[in-house]
């Protein structure tokens, strides 16, 4: 049963426009959200995350934003830079302890 | 160290030969996780150290699979009598605090991509 689903294994986007990246989730017990990055034969960076009393939070050209009665969470990018092409992962826990539930990852490619 | 180190990068194990995966994390890491990435998946969560305690060992797939944290800096992941399906990258993060929050997020190594033929 996956707790945290990314529909969409990938998406293409022109430099300089938007990038939305989507995540659904089913446990409404999760405390936080993140966002991860991952370059090929690299592990995992963290980008941003919302706590799920928030529904938005944002850090440069990256904005989360967090629907709690739709379960359902955003990452943006504006604008789209083509060094922004990698697999972008989110994450979901809880304050009980350390272990995230990833989903599946979505790579994204932008085109200069 | 600068961020977290696993050795080795590669390892191709033939079907029931024993492998250990190292990992060291950031110096002063509290909290020390294992992951297994598929390919074309996400990580998934395998175990949870906190110091050298294994406070979850709940996503470890079978009794083959070992973890230790002994002197809660290094950890080692042991898989006995591998099988095909254990190919997979084996990553491993740490982060300074006890749980997570919504804060930084964890620091992630690149990874050990075992190969079982």
């Amino acid at each position: 049963d996956q707790q945290v689903k990314q529909n969409s294994p990938s998406l293409s986007v022109q430099e300089g426009r938007i990038s939305i990246l989507n995540c659904d989730y089913t446990n409404s017990m999760f405390d936080y959200f993140l966002w991860y990055k991952k370059y090929p034969a690299e592990g995992p960076t963290f980008l941003i995350s919302i706590s799920s009393i928030k529904d938005k939070n944002e850090d440069g050209r990256f904005t989360v934003f967090l629907n709690k009665s739709a379960k359902h969470l955003s990452l943006h990018i504006v604008p789209s830079q083509p060094g922004d092409s990698a697999v972008y992962f989110c994450a979901a826990g809880d304050n009980q302890g350390g272990k995230l539930i990833f989903g599946q990852g979505t790579e994204l490619s932008v085109k200069p | 160290g600068a961020g977290v180190s696993q050795s080795p990068r590669y390892k191709v194990a033939k079907r029931g030969q024993d492998v250990a995966l190292r990992c060291d994390p950031i110096s002063g890491h509290v909290s020390l996780f294992w992951y297994q990435q598929a390919l074309g998946q996400g990580p998934e969560f395998l175990t949870y150290f906190q110091n050298e305690a294994q406070l979850d060992k709940s996503g470890l797939p079978s009794d083959r699979f070992f973890a230790e944290r002994p002197e809660g800096s290094v950890s080692t992941l042991k898989i006995q009598r591998t099988q095909q399906e254990d190919s997979a990258v084996y990553l491993c993060a740490s982060s300074l605090a006890m749980t997570q929050g919504a804060g930084g997020g964890y620091t992630f190594g690149s990874g050990t991509r075992l190969t079982v033929v």
